[in-house]
Formats: C-alpha cells, sequence, structure tokens
C-alpha cells in the first residue's frame, strides 16, 4: 500500500504570496490533518479534514486554511506569506479519524518564505 | 503551556545497550499515546502506540511503558542500533478532541557503535 504523499517537496516563496500544498492519504484513509514544524515551536496541529467537512482546528491565524476532496486528498493554503512561515508542513491520514488511530505522515513540504 | 514534555534533549547510548527515552504530559484527558522516529527533512515514522488502559506495550526491540498516576510514558529500545540515531517524539491524543496529536519537543538518540 503507498504511503502519505505530499507535493511539492520543497518550495520557495515571498513574504505576501500564498501558496497551496497538497497531501493525498493513504488509499482507504479518510481522516487528514496537517502539522506545522518549526525549531521554535516544534510539531504543532493546524488542522483535521473528515468527509470534506474541518472537524478540528489548532491555533492558527485565519490566512492558514484547508479543505479536502471526495477522494479524501487534502490541500492546504497560505495566504499572505510571512518569514515565519517557514517550516516543515506535514500530513498525516488515519482510516477514521478515531481518538485512538495511529496516524501516518508524509515526508512532508518544506516551505522557505523570503 | 506544553502539554507534553521530553525533558532530555538528547540522549548517546553505546551500541547494544538500552535506550530508555521518557516523557511527560499534564491532560489528564489523554488516553493514547504514540512514539514516533524522525529524521532531518521527512515525515515522524509510527513506532509505537499504548492506550490509556494499559501500562505496557511491547514490539520487537520497543516497548513503551505508561504510568498514568505519574502522567509519564517511557520508551526502552533494546538492544539500541547505529540505525535508530533519530530523533524520537512522543505525542498524545485527547478523546475528546478528536485525533488530534499534541507533540513533545522530541530527544534526539545517538547511538554509538
Amino acid at each position: 500500500k503507498a504511503g502519505v504523499t505530499q507535493t511539492p517537496r520543497y518550495l520557495i516563496k515571498t513574504r505576501g504570496q500564498q501558496v497551496t500544498l497538497s497531501c493525498s492519504p493513504i488509499s482507504g484513509h479518510r481522516s487528514v490533518s496537517w502539522y506545522q514544524q518549526t525549531p521554535g515551536q516544534g510539531l504543532q496541529f493546524l488542522f483535521e479534514y473528515f468527509s470534506e467537512t474541518q472537524r478540528n482546528k489548532g491555533n492558527f491565524p485565519g490566512r492558514f486554511s484547508g479543505r479536502q476532496f471526495s477522494n479524501s486528498r487534502s490541500e492546504m493554503n497560505v495566504s499572505t506569506l510571512e518569514l515565519g512561515d517557514s517550516a516543515l508542513y506535514l500530513c498525516a491520514s488515519s482510516p477514521d479519524g478515531g481518538s485512538q488511530e495511529t496516524q501516518y505522515f508524509g515526508p512532508g513540504t518544506r516551505l522557505l518564505v523570503l | 503551556d506544553q502539554q507534553v514534555k521530553q525533558n532530555s534533549p538528547s540522549l548517546s547510548v553505546q551500541e547494544g545497550r538500552i535506550s530508555i527515552l521518557n516523557c511527560d504530559y499534564t491532560n489528564s484527558m489523554f488516553d493514547y499515546f504514540l512514539w514516533y522516529k524522525k529524521y532531518p527533512a521527512e515525515g515522524p515514522t509510527f513506532l509505537i502506540s499504548i492506550s490509556s488502559i494499559k501500562d505496557k506495550n511491547e514490539d520487537g526491540r520497543f516497548t513503551v511503558f505508561l504510568n498514568k498516576s505519574a502522567k509519564h510514558l517511557s520508551l526502552h529500545i533494546v538492544p539500541s542500533q547505529p540505525g535508530d540515531s533519530a530523533v524520537y517524539f512522543c505525542a498524545a491524543s485527547d478523546g475528546n478532541a478528536g485525533n488530534m496529536l499534541t507533540f513533545g519537543g522530541g530527544t534526539r538518540l545517538m547511538v554509538k557503535p
């Protein structure tokens, strides 16, 4: 079974631009979560999507948004990029998003904002 | 407010010996705990998990222990191998918050040949 895939793997943007990241979950998984990893803040939860609906949201500004499609693929968008948005963005999938399900992570998208 | 803490940023162990990685949490609503291994610029790889109804779970060289009264869990790796060198994260989920994971800050494990 193929794992979680994320595209692109690397991205360079400038301040004020917007960016869209894509995540394809493991086949059959319906829950997709997004996390941000930075050296200062560690791994932080952004949001979770299940059946095309956002179920949980972390403590991030409204510039961070996402969506999920009917095939469970998910996209994350960051508008008006700031230098501090430079990070590794990780996507994780699980079968149904239950509280005791293991989440499996993709390789991440490394975003650099100049 | 860090709800999950890994107080040791790094740990160095000799090959063949035991590695013990520790994690403390403050939220008593956490009911599921996981350990992930991570290499730079890669996503975390799931290692082992434990439900709050258990106090031990074993999978090959990896064993996780949970002490709910102390709000403490630990990952034991026996025997340690050089390929185990990586950053290890513990994570926890609260049944009332879906499957949102709260991560510790990570511990860098170095296994010396």
